[in-house]
């Protein structure tokens, strides 16, 4: 199985900066990568596909990044609504899994 | 617009049985795999199982294999969990989910809670 890290746990950035979530895989995943935004009480969004692709209707200040093992999501400059868990997923290899999720805080 | 409503989470004893339902519309139904992943209390995202369009393939997570059965009925437009043999680490939100045009979920439903305790 591979297993996917995030990093940091916690971050607390202010309106306006730039946010810098990381993703590591156990073992290349190619770019089968997704990020996923999950609000409080609610499901999850899909943000980014395939790496960097982003989904519908999604703002252009969330950018994603990365191949193999190492990849990043970017919020270019973070808004109050952009409050949430971000988790990781690879779908690479069967079974298809996540990361433990970034809490984003707003400073 | 896709539309994926889940029901029938309850709470239930340890070694009890729960039976899943999610309802799909918005979309061919018969056309599409489909999944069920769940989300324990402060915990990240866990794939349960996926099944194929015709429902002949089903796949599942080692956490719930022999416990857990994945089915559809395409005239329904309907997907189903059944959950024997229920353990405190099942206690979760499960999640109806369907791909995009990847094998990634760009489809979720809101979610029912299932909750296993004596």
């Amino acid at each position: 199985e591979v297993v996917m890290t995030q990093s940091p746990a916690t971050l607390s950035v202010s309106p306006g900066e730039r946010a810098t979530l990381s993703c590591r895989a156990s073992q290349s995943v190619k770019n089968n990568l997704a990020w996923y935004q999950q609000k409080l009480g609610q499901a999850p969004r899909l943000l980014i596909y395939d790496s960097s692709t982003r989904a519908t209707d999604i703002p252009a200040r969330f950018s994603g990044s990365g191949s193999a093992t190492e990849f990043t999501l970017t919020i270019s400059s973070l808004q109050s609504e952009d409050l949430a868990i971000y988790h990781c997923q690879q779908y690479n290899n069967w079974p298809y899994t996540f990361g433990q999720g970034t809490n984003l805080e707003i400073k | 617009e896709v539309n994926l409503v889940e029901s029938g989470g309850d709470l239930v004893q340890p070694g009890g049985s729960l039976r899943l339902s999610c309802a799909a519309s918005g979309f061919t139904f018969s056309g599409h795999s489909m999944n069920w992943v769940r989300q324990a209390p402060g915990k990240g995202l866990e794939l349960v199982s996926w099944i194929s369009s015709s429902g002949t393939t089903t796949l599942y997570a080692d956490s719930v294999k022999g416990r857990f059965t994945i089915s559809r009925d395409n005239a329904k437009n309907s997907l189903y969990l059944q959950m024997n043999s229920l353990r405190a680490g099942d206690t979760a939100i499960y999640y109806c989910a369907r791909y995009g045009s990847g094998t990634y979920y760009q489809y979720w439903g809101r979610g029912t809670l299932v909750t296993v305790s004596s």
